[in-house]
């Protein structure tokens, strides 16, 4: 198992430009999330999604765009970048069975808009 | 609203010596409590969780949380500090609610040899 995978690992974009982060996982995990990580903050959720086809909001989310077509992929949207978006973005998946269940996190992408 | 609360940004000891790092939640609902450890440069790692059943919970690498519902306390313990402890530890509370996390701001803890 590869558990969660995040693609790029890295990125710099400029001002304005887009581009879209890949979160992938092969555990069968109905939950998936996307945080951003910066200095002093902790972890804030940006958006996440419940299952195929459905995504929600979290406490971050302007600026951003997700897309859950398929189970086992979530997607992260950047349409017009800006400086407040440099962060490390961790992609994260649970399972949804009856209980509450730790998140499994990927490696992170470090991404910087200059 | 839930939400945790991590004191101190910064924690060192010695290697050998006694960790502590605090943890205090918010909860209008009895929480489910984690802790997660990060290396440089890589993802989180779950540590432990509290889950309501015991109050005194065991991890990996030594490490061990005591659940205090009269403190809204779950501090995480480790009696021996190793070199290779050193990493950042966020604490994490969540409830019922499609499995979201609130997480603390983070501790950094450095072992000195």
């Amino acid at each position: 198992n590869a558990g969660v995978t995040q693609t790029p690992k890295f990125r710099v974009l400029k001002t304005g430009q887009s581009m879209t982060l890949l979160c992938a996982q092969d555990m069968n995990h109905e939950y998936m999330y996307w945080y951003r990580q910066d200095p002093g903050m902790g972890l804030r959720l940006i958006h996440y999604s419940v299952g195929e086809g459905t995504t929600a909001k979290g406490e971050v989310p302007d600026g951003y765009n997700v897309s859950r077509l398929k189970k086992q992929n979530f997607l992260l949207g950047l349409e017009s970048a800006a400086p407040s978006q440099t962060s490390v973005y961790f992609c994260a998946s649970s399972y949804s069975g009856e209980g509450i269940y730790e998140q499994y996190f990927g490696p992170g992408t470090r991404l910087t808009v200059t | 609203a839930q939400s945790v609360t991590q004191l101190g940004s910064h924690v060192s000891v010695s290697e050998g010596a006694l960790v502590l790092l605090r943890c205090n939640y918010s909860s209008s609902v009895p929480p489910y409590l984690f802790w997660y450890v990060q290396y440089p440069n890589q993802g989180l790692q779950l540590l432990l969780k509290y889950t309501s059943a015991a109050t005194l919970v065991k991890g990996i690498n030594g490490f061990e949380a005591e659940f205090k519902k009269s403190e809204t306390s779950f501090h995480l313990t480790k009696p021996s500090a190793h070199m290779s402890d050193a990493a950042e530890y966020f604490c994490a509370v969540s409830g019922y609610n499609f499995n979201k996390f609130y997480f603390g701001s983070g501790t950094k803890l450095n072992v000195k040899p």
